[in-house]
Order: C-alpha cells, then structure tokens, then sequence
C-alpha cells in the first residue's frame, strides 16, 4: 500500500515550459486535492476532486488544469510556467464521507518545483 | 483577516515540560477540525482530529471552542521528536483551509 505518490520530487523549468505534476492514490479515495506551500504563506488549496470526472477550482487555481479520470490519478498541469509558481506542491486524498466527518487526508510527499 | 491563524512561534520547551498554543478560524460554518504535523521540507502528517468533546492521544490533548472559534493543541512530557511545525486545519465542504502552523522547539 503506496499511500499517495508523487513525482517528479524536484523539478526545473523555465518560463514558459509546460509540464503535468504526477499523483496517485492506491486508497482507493473519492476526494483529492493539490496545493501549494509558499513560505510564510501555509498550504494553499489550488483545484480539487471529489470523484473521477469532477473537479473544482480551490483558492489559487490560476495557471493550473486539473482533471479526474480514473479514481486513482489527479495529474496537476502548468500550462506556461511562471517565477511565481516557485513552489512546494502537494497531492492528498481522502475517502469519501460527510462534510462533517474527522476523515483526515493523507499527502504525497511533495514536489519541489522551481521555475526560472 | 486570515481564515485560519495560528501564532507562528517558535515555542522553545524543555524537554519533558507542557506546551500549549491556540487556533482561531473565521467561518462558524466550519465543520470538522484537525491538527496536523509537519516536519521540515517534509509533507504533512494527520496528528489527531478534534472533537466538539475535546480529545485525547497519548500525551497529546486536542479541545474545540465553537462559540469562540479556537482549536487548541496541549502537549504533554514533550520529546525531543516533537520539535516540528503543527498545522492548525479547518474542514469546510471536504475544502481544507490551513493556517500558517506553529513552530515546536524541544530543547535538552
């Protein structure tokens, strides 16, 4: 049992470039999220899902595509990357309950992306 | 206003001694509360949720004030491994909302 895997873990690019962050879950979870931690900034919420084929924009979604094909995969596309996109991103993912409900997520262990 | 503020720290605490610090939310819709720690460079790790009856694991206590909106986090007998950063979370519609965490120094 994998958890939730991400990759690349470090990554370069340069203003401009494209290119799609990895993540998967073996948890077989319903809900799953990007964000991005900038510091003195905290965790970000970026675009979320709670079921393969449904997605939704969080707080910084600006410059990033989302999609859920499968209940496994939440790939993260930069579509032309940015100094400002200099970030620490995380996948998570959390099975489906209640909005109420103490599930808690689980987390990827990050990408480390910088873009110059 | 922040959603969710947290006092950044460092709390520097012997080890073996209590500490304890707070987290304010701003949304009284909020529905499910957690703490999270997260060690540095690393990704964060569910430490307990919070309950409206306050809760308990190990040597650490997690408490819910709805009416003043404030989590709070108490640790006991700190360890020397409990120098890290803990994540204040708020849960509204499975939509997260961090605060900017509070930093743990547990000193020899």
């Amino acid at each position: 049992n994998a958890g939730v895997t991400q990759t690349p873990k470090f990554q370069v690019l340069k203003t401009g470039q494209s290119m799609t962050l990895q993540c998967a879950q073996d948890m077989n979870h319903e809900y799953m999220s990007w964000y991005r931690q900038d510091p003195g900034m905290g965790l970000r919420l970026i675009h979320y899902s709670v079921g393969a084929g449904i997605t939704d924009q969080g707080e910084v979604p600006n410059g990033y595509n989302v999609s859920r094909s499968t209940t496994e995969d939440f790939p993260l596309r930069l579509l032309s990357a940015a100094p400002s996109q200099t970030s620490v991103y995380f996948c998570a993912s959390s099975r489906q309950g209640k909005s109420e409900s103490n599930y808690g997520y689980t987390f990827g262990s990050g990408t480390r992306l910088t873009v110059v | 206003r922040k959603e969710v503020e947290q006092d950044p720290g460092p709390f520097n605490v012997p080890e073996g001694a209590t500490v304890a610090f707070n987290c304010t939310y701003s949304n009284s819709a909020s529905q499910s509360f957690f703490w999270y720690r997260q060690d540095c460079r690393k990704e964060p790790k569910l430490l307990m949720s919070v309950y409206s009856s306050g809760n308990e694991d190990g040597r650490f206590t997690a408490q819910l004030n709805r009416a003043s909106q404030y989590i709070s986090l108490l640790i006991r007998d700190s360890k020397l491994s409990d120098s890290a950063t803990y994540l204040c979370v708020v849960n509204l519609r499975n939509k997260l909302t961090f605060g900017g965490g509070t930093r743990v120094l547990v000193k020899p």
